[in-house]
């Protein structure tokens, strides 16, 4: 089974305020996605890293994967409310295996 | 163009009762998945299937049972129902191993 540790499991911060998440595993993967997840609603791919090292930004949101492809962080810049929601990092190798997911509040 | 649908969008079971979740998909997608969502427990896989007539068993298979008879089709049944298996159920499908686009999900209690 591959473990995805995802850190810190909640956080509440102010509208404009920066915030990092992050996905640790004592796995290698091939690639590495991260989705958000709003209340009643499924999860919603925002990204795939496939190579070690790989940085990749969509809009204030900035994605990377570690140089090892075992962890990975999500950073995101001047949150707004919009960001609030579960945030979920899958890591694949024959499988794609989630973790428990960062609940991120944005406070207006 | 609807993406994928799940139906029903809740439902109460007593312990012992059957149902048949239904996933539908428009995309023309070759891969199928089921996940149940659990407070703590994260996203795990129950069943998938990588095409038309083929299914495979996930993580958490014990109690359930699919079948994909049509490409845009993928069931999941519950033959005898149990409270281990209240959740929030959600199908996804995709073209590729790693691109999943998934439904609103079914929650689902059992009594």
């Amino acid at each position: 089974t591959q473990l995805l540790e995802q850190s810190p499991q909640f956080l509440s911060i102010q509208e404009g305020e920066n915030l990092t998440v992050y996905c640790n595993s004592s796995s290698v993967f091939s690639s590495l996605q991260w989705y958000r997840q709003e209340p009643g609603e499924g999860p919603v791919l925002l990204v795939t890293v496939v190579t070690g090292g790989e940085v990749k930004k969509l809009k204030r949101l900035t994605f990377q994967f570690g140089d090892a492809r075992k962890d990975s962080s999500l950073h995101i810049t001047a949150a707004q409310p919009g960001d609030t929601g579960l945030y979920l990092c899958a890591g694949r190798n024959n499988r794609l295996a989630f973790g428990k997911g960062n609940q991120v509040v944005v406070i207006p | 163009n609807a993406g994928v649908t799940q139906t029903p969008k809740f439902r109460v079971l007593k312990t012992g009762q059957s149902m048949t979740l239904l996933c539908a998909q428009d995309m023309n997608h070759e891969y199928m998945y089921w996940y149940r969502q659990d407070p703590g427990m994260g996203l795990r896989l129950i069943h998938y299937s990588v095409g038309e007539g083929t299914t495979a068993k996930g993580e958490v298979p014990d109690g359930y049972n699919v079948s994909r008879l049509k490409k845009q089709n993928f069931l999941l049944g519950l033959e005898s129902a149990a409270p281990s298996q209240t959740s929030v159920y959600f199908c996804a499908s995709g073209n590729k191993a790693d691109t999943q686009y998934f439904g609103p999900g079914t929650r689902l209690t059992v009594l």
